[in-house]
């Protein structure tokens, strides 16, 4: 079974300050990790993936994160944070045991607040 | 690339209509579609999978004749909810993976808010 587990309901940053979204799963086999964005009554905008390779991501908008295997890890983070970063951020995971389509399972979501 | 486009973006029904949501893959060709369903602020609960040609495949406790689910083409699946009830108002969101986009990530549409009176 997968399960990914987002222990921050929300958190609170200052423009210009590093941020980081955390994010920690369980898999059967290799794991493939994604991040996703939700702005309100909207839809997921992707990110960022980890499926092989180095360990560090970069993806969309100056995001990047880090996969740890040996924590099971992969939190999300930005440099320097924009208010227009303020969204609603899910990490979800797949595994390399799946067969035919990638069934994804999503943490709960990390509220991200931005403040100017 | 990799866009996903849903319509409506936002449907209003009486109780007992049927309400059909569309889900297209713009510019690549979706092999699979998946249907979500969000609550506010929660996540995102698969209701179904959806192979171009093939019956579709739905998780368990999504009733199969409240959620009808066509995947005719590999740029088109549709969403019915037949005889919808005010217990069926949520957020809908689809997704679509395939070889344009790549297989091993699942593109999101903007999704559609459903109210039923």
């Amino acid at each position: 079974a997968q399960s990914v587990a987002q222990p921050e309901d929300q958190v609170n940053v200052a423009e210009g300050n590093p941020l980081t979204v955390k994010c920690t799963y369980s898999v059967s086999g290799n794991p493939y990790l994604f991040w996703y964005v939700q702005y309100p009554n909207r839809g997921l905008q992707f990110l960022l993936k980890y499926i092989t390779g180095d360990n560090l991501v970069k993806g969309s908008y100056g995001f990047e994160a880090e996969f740890n295997k040996s924590q099971t890890s992969f939190h999300l983070k930005k440099p320097s944070a924009l208010v227009s970063d303020s969204a609603l951020y899910f990490c979800a995971v797949s595994s390399s045991l799946n067969t035919g389509f990638q069934k994804l399972v999503f943490g709960t979501g990390t509220r991200l607040l931005v403040s100017p | 690339g990799a866009v996903v486009s849903q319509h409506p973006s936002r449907v209003i029904c009486k109780s007992g209509t049927s309400v059909k949501i569309e889900c297209r893959s713009l510019d690549f060709q979706a092999t699979t579609m998946f249907w979500y369903r969000q609550f506010p602020k929660q996540s995102l609960m698969l209701m179904a999978t959806s192979n171009e040609g093939s019956k579709a495949t739905y998780e368990q406790g999504v009733e199969k004749d409240k959620f009808l689910i066509n995947h005719a083409s590999l740029t088109l699946s549709t969403l019915t909810v037949t005889s919808a009830h005010p217990e069926d108002s949520s957020f809908y969101i689809c997704s679509a993976s395939g070889t344009g986009g790549g297989a091993d990530t699942q593109y999101f549409g903007p999704g559609t808010r459903l109210t039923v009176l």
